[in-house]
């Protein structure tokens, strides 16, 4: 079986401020990780995500992530927030190989970044 | 490049009355196809996927139910609807090789 925490329902943060959004997950073998986020009333993108390789992950509007296997996290991270950075973060894991494709979303946290 | 359709944008239905709700992918072929509803802003619930025609996976009971007529259309329904089945409904697509899930704008859908 395969699941994902997101500890914090909220995260605050100050503009300009490093933002960090925790996740940590349990599956078989190596997994395959994703970061999406979600504005108000519409459908999830997709920022990021770990297969392999450097376990040091860049995606979209400035996010990155680090891969930790030994404390099996995935936490998003951003070097200085924006206000427009506030939105709903969901963190997913996939375990590797065939079989079906479906992931396990966390319950997402929601990040507010105040002017 | 690829796009997902979902519509209608906004639904409110009676208690009772027939749902169909429509999800299109342009742009690539033989896709993944995943049905979502999300409740009060928050986690997802997988409600069905498709890895091709005719073939649907539920993953919860209930009174709805998914159809794949077409290779890139995946269709939601239900013959009648509870005040329970009110959220907001998600498709997604993806490629089993990618496994990144790309997701429709979302069908915000009130029963009353």
């Amino acid at each position: 079986a395969q699941s994902v925490a997101q500890p914090e329902d909220q995260v605050n943060v100050a503009e300009g401020n490093p933002l960090t959004v925790k996740c940590t997950y349990s599956v078989s073998g190596n997994p395959y990780l994703f970061w999406y986020v979600q504005y108000p009333n519409r459908g999830l993108q997709f920022l990021l995500k770990y297969i392999t390789g450097d376990n040091l992950v860049k995606g979209s509007y400035g996010f990155e992530a680090e891969f930790n296997k030994s404390q099996t996290s995935f936490h998003l991270k951003k070097p200085s927030a924006l206000v427009s950075d506030s939105a709903l973060y969901f963190c997913a894991v996939r375990a590797p190989g065939g079989g079906s494709y479906i992931p396990t979303f966390g319950r997402g946290t929601s990040l507010i970044v105040h002017p | 490049s690829q796009t997902i359709h979902q519509w209608p944008a906004t639904l409110v239905q009676p208690v009772g009355s027939p749902l169909s709700l429509e999800c299109t992918v342009e742009g690539t072929s033989n896709p993944n196809l995943y049905w979502y509803r999300q409740a009060a802003g928050r986690g997802l619930q997988l409600l069905f996927y498709s890895v091709g025609i005719g073939q649907i996976s539920s993953e919860v009971p209930q009174n709805l139910s998914a159809s794949r007529p077409q290779d890139r259309q995946f269709i939601l329904s239900s013959k009648k609807l509870l005040l329970s089945d009110s959220g907001f409904y998600l498709c997604a697509w993806s490629h089993g090789a990618q496994e990144t899930q790309y997701f429709g704008p979302g069908t915000r859908l009130l029963v009353l």
